[in-house]
């Protein structure tokens, strides 16, 4: 089955640093990849559509100037939490589709990235 | 807003029993749906998936059934087993966006 994956798997950073989540798709392309947030206890929430060789589309409410995402190939989107804070906190998780045939568009997921900001 | 909720937030059954995780939908033009399985610690695992032309889709020891009438999203487990304590997550699709709508999430805790 199609595999992304998702580096690193945990981070704890210094309040007011930046950190960088990479998500790949290790054996098909992905044109567009997912980014989600979940708290915990919560369910997954919708960040971002990253879209290979153009801008991300944002959620409402999610600061596109504070969650960069860049997908500069068919295999690799990464999020940046800039100046983060305690309350970016969360579990980060990727997907990304595997068009496999018109009529199977199934989301595979990595295995998601604990930001601790302290 | 759109939303995808749940009926149950936590499920305890006896190992062997069979399990149903109820799941209701808001969005009438959503066309596909998922459901997905979420251990501790790690990113959501595909279950079972369902369009919106079938009323029902078997896997092994899965079934997904769907009422488009009600808007009603379920997943039946047949005899479970301790492996499938999880928390488990429908998902809605609309057809013209790949974007998924998560539901708030349903535990199942198996019991020896």
């Amino acid at each position: 089955g199609a595999v992304v994956s998702q580096h690193p798997s945990w981070v704890i950073c210094k309040s007011g640093t930046s950190v960088k989540i990479e998500c790949r798709s290790l054996d098909f392309q992905a044109t567009t990849m997912f980014w989600y947030r979940q708290f915990p206890k919560q369910s997954l929430m919708l960040m971002a559509t990253s879209n290979e060789g153009s801008k991300a589309t944002y959620e409402q409410g999610v600061e596109k100037d504070k969650f960069l995402i860049n997908h500069a190939s068919l295999t690799l989107s990464t999020l940046t939490v800039t100046s983060a804070h305690p309350e970016d906190s969360s579990f980060y998780i990727c997907s990304a589709p595997l068009l496999a045939t018109p009529s199977t568009d199934t989301q595979y997921f990595g295995p998601g990235t604990r930001l601790t900001v302290l | 807003g759109e939303s995808v909720g749940l009926h149950l937030p936590t499920l305890s059954v006896q190992e062997g029993d069979n399990s149903i995780i109820n799941c209701a939908y808001s969005n009438s033009a959503s066309d596909y749906f998922i459901w997905y399985k979420q251990e501790s610690g790690k990113g959501p695992q595909f279950i079972i998936d369902i369009r919106s032309n079938m009323d029902k889709r078997q896997g092994q020891r899965v079934t997904v059934l769907l009422n488009k009438t009600v808007k009603h999203l379920s997943l039946q487990i047949a005899a479970t087993q301790p492996g499938d304590s999880a928390v488990y997550f429908c998902a809605e699709q609309d057809g013209g966006y790949n974007k998924l709508i998560f539901g708030a999430g349903t535990r199942l805790a198996v019991h020896p």
